[in-house]
């Protein structure tokens, strides 16, 4: 495809809402990231994929967070019971090399 | 525990005017430098990495292991050089995983 791609870009829910973002990363990348991004500050890694197996989930703020890869493609982040801290612009990269990530434009999340 | 400091939140410079973004890092070992740029209404993308040791759009960045730095520079700063700019470490055993400084913004005024 043409890059990864990332829906929805925006999304607003209230508090305790729970979402669910999609990552369809470049065809053929073995390794997938999501990220967070607060307003003003630098990219937060949250968890990372290769093929379908989670290998770090380190970063995975609290236990209302979960990520799958299921067919080792497509990755979808989910958020329960969503607090206003999470507020946030979530990235997702998938990569081919070491360090050389690819980025989606984001789904920013606005919690209310 | 590893950090990337990046001390400028904003650099303000005229176009044709040298420009040098700082970054510091800590880790106890040899870790891969980055820098990855994301233009107005752009996705994020990697600029350079420090071991392919190459000039990009101008821009060049050296690993200083003794002051554990890794500060890019353009000897002559163009208007479409106007960005953020964000330092990322990776550390050899972390799967390509990035930890990234919190950025710098360089506006470039002619």
């Amino acid at each position: 495809g043409a890059g990864v791609s990332q829906s929805p870009r925006y999304k607003v829910a209230k508090r305790g809402q729970d979402v669910a973002l999609r990552c369809d990363p470049i065809s053929g990348h073995v390794s997938l990231f999501w990220y967070q991004q607060a307003l003003g500050q630098g990219p937060e890694f949250l968890t990372y994929f290769q093929n379908e197996a989670q290998l770090d989930k380190s970063g995975l703020p609290s236990d209302r967070f979960f990520a799958e890869r299921p067919e080792g493609s497509v990755s979808t982040l989910k958020i329960q019971r969503t607090q206003q801290e999470d507020s946030a612009v979530y990235l997702c990269a998938s990569s081919l090399i070491r360090g050389e990530l690819f980025f989606g434009e984001g789904s920013r999340l606005t919690v209310l | 525990a590893q950090r990337v400091t990046q001390p400028e939140k904003l650099l303000s410079v005229f176009k044709g005017a040298p420009v040098e973004l700082k970054c510091n890092y800590s880790y106890s070992g040899s870790p891969e430098l980055f820098w990855y740029v994301q233009y107005s209404r752009q996705r994020l993308q990697l600029l350079l990495r420090h071991i392919s040791r190459e000039s990009i759009k101008g821009f060049t960045a050296d690993l200083n292991k003794g002051e554990t730095s890794f500060h890019l520079k353009k000897p002559f700063a163009q208007e479409e050089d106007s960005a953020m700019y964000y330092c990322a470490l990776s550390a050899p055993d972390s799967w390509g995983k990035l930890q990234f400084g919190a950025g710098t913004q360089v506006v470039v005024t002619p």
